[in-house]
C-alpha cells in the first residue's frame, strides 16, 4: 500500500529556517517523480517543487532560491529545506507522488503545517 | 506562467442534481488538465487525469471532457460525499498551476 507521512511543520519565525521531511511506504520514492504543494489557510493548491527520478529539480518562483528539496533513496524519504521564510510561507505542506512518469499527482501525504509568525 | 481559471468559485446544489464545473487554461494545453476533490481538513485526492480519464476507484458519474483551453468536470448524479471543493490543474508545463477551486455546497 502506497502512504506518505509528512512531519517537521512548526511554528517558527520570519526569517527562519524548518526542514520537511515525507517518508514514503508503498514504493520507491528514487523511481517516481516527487512534488511538494502546499495550501495556505482558507485558500487554494499552490505546487512548489519536484524532483525528478533522474534528480532534476524545478521550483515555483515564490520559492525558488530558498525552498530546497531532495531525497534520501536509503531512508526512502523526501525532503524541502525551506528557508528565509516568510508570513505568506504559513500553509499545510503536501508531498505527492507522481503517476509514474507523469505530471498529475497520485497520492498525497495529509499534510504538515507551517507556521510563520512572529 | 499557465493561469488556471475555475467557475463558479462556489455552487449550491441538492442531491441528485447533475453539477458541471469549468475550468479554463490561460493558453493551449492539449490534454494536460486534472481535477482533484478535497474534502475539509484532507488531502487532496485524484478524480480525473487528461481531462478524460477517471482514475481508479471513482465512480463512474464523474466524468470530464475538454481539450485546448476549455475544461469540464461533470457530476451526472450528486452524492452526499461529493460535497467538496474540486480543483482542476494542468500538468502541460512548470509551474503545475491549479485553478483556485470550485466549492460545492448542499443547498
Amino acid at each position: 500500500e502506497v502512504q506518505l507521512v509528512e512531519s517537521g511543520g512548526d511554528l517558527i519565525q520570519p526569517g527562519g529556517s524548518l526542514r520537511l521531511s515525507c517518508a514514503a511506504s508503498g514504493f520507491a520514492v528514487s523511481n517516481n517523480y516527487m512534488s511538494w504543494v502546499r495550501q495556505a489557510p482558507g485558500r487554494g493548491l499552490e505546487w512548489l517543487s519536484v524532483i525528478y527520478s533522474g534528480g532534476s529539480t524545478y521550483y515555483a518562483d515564490s520559492v525558488k532560491g530558498r525552498f530546497t528539496i531532495s531525497r534520501d533513496n536509503s531512508k526512502n524519504t523526501l525532503y524541502l529545506q525551506m528557508n528565509s521564510l516568510r508570513a505568506e510561507d504559513t500553509a499545510v505542506y503536501y508531498c505527492a507522488r507522481h503517476s509514474s512518469g507523469y505530471y498529475w499527482f497520485d497520492y498525497w501525504g495529509q499534510g504538515t503545517l507551517v507556521t510563520v509568525s512572529s | 506562467d499557465i493561469q488556471m481559471t475555475q467557475s463558479p468559485s462556489s455552487l449550491s446544489a441538492s442531491v441528485g442534481d447533475r453539477v458541471t464545473i469549468t475550468c479554463r487554461a490561460s493558453q493551449n494545453i492539449i490534454s494536460y488538465l486534472n481535477w482533484y476533490q478535497q474534502n475539509p481538513g484532507k488531502a487532496p485526492k485524484l478524480l480525473m487525469y487528461s481531462a478524460s480519464t477517471l482514475q481508479s476507484g471513482v465512480p463512474s458519474r464523474f466524468s470530464g471532457s475538454g481539450s485546448g483551453t476549455d475544461f469540464t468536470l461533470t457530476i451526472s448524479s450528486l452524492q452526499p460525499e461529493d460535497f467538496a471543493t474540486y480543483y482542476c490543474q494542468q500538468s502541460y508545463s512548470i509551474p503545475y498551476t491549479f485553478g483556485q477551486g470550485t466549492k460545492l455546497e448542499i443547498k
